[in-house]
């Protein structure tokens, strides 16, 4: 089966560094995605990895640890419009994903 | 190059009713997964459609089938709905293949069951 898990909810300054982790255990491993969703809105894609380390995107990083079935993705110089639902998926051995149920992130000035 | 397009945006239908949505892809690719969201259980995954046949299949009942035509555009249909169908249902399109590409979300039809 699949069982994806990320925070609820986050809270974060403006200007500021957020970290929010994702942790997944899933019947074989084909890449794991990040996805920002605003309200009212269809998600779209932010980073991808498949392989161990970390991939650095402009204000956005993500990093894949295959073997303790751990990811984050981290939000530097936190703005405004940044506050929106952060959405884990991991693709197994098919090609279906497999959302988590989204880490919703408020920025504050 | 347009993106994705979910028709229709918003439909309201009574309990017992059956709907069909339809997902255009963005042009040139084969791939369409179904999704349904709602705030209890987030995104989960419907099926997906490769070059006309069904790769992959979530955990929904029967109720909720689909199909691909030779233009990639997508329909899924929803018999007997039930209130618990009343979501957001989202398709994404990839280029797909053997390969893992990201998948490009459409804005989505948000159904009432009433």
């Amino acid at each position: 089966g699949q069982n994806i898990d990320q925070p609820t909810e986050m809270t974060a300054t403006e200007g500021a560094i957020v970290q929010i982790n994702c942790t997944y255990q899933t019947s074989g491993f084909n890449g794991l995605f990040w996805y920002q969703q605003h309200a009212g809105e269809a998600p779209t894609f932010l980073s991808y990895n498949v392989l161990d380390g970390l991939e650095e995107k402009g204000r956005f990083s993500s990093f894949l640890s295959r073997s303790k079935g751990y990811s984050y993705l981290l939000l530097k110089e936190l703005q405004m419009k940044d506050s929106a639902s952060y959405l884990c998926a991991v693709r197994n051995s098919g090609y279906a994903l497999n959302f988590g149920k989204g880490t919703s992130l408020l920025v504050t000035p | 190059k347009a993106g994705v397009t979910q028709t229709p945006r918003y439909l309201i239908k009574t309990r017992g009713q059956q709907v069909t949505l339809s997902c255009s892809p963005i042009s040139g690719h084969r791939s369409v997964s179904w999704y349904q969201q709602t705030p209890g259980q987030g995104l989960q995954f419907l099926f997906e459609y490769f070059s006309e046949t069904q790769r992959n299949k979530g955990n929904f009942p029967g109720r909720f089938s689909g199909r691909q035509f030779s233009n990639s555009r997508s329909e899924m249909n929803v018999s007997t709905l039930e209130l618990g169908d009343s979501a957001l249902y989202l398709c994404a399109s990839s280029l797909a293949g053997q390969q893992i590409y990201e998948q490009y979300f459409g804005p989505g039809t948000r159904l009432t069951v009433t």
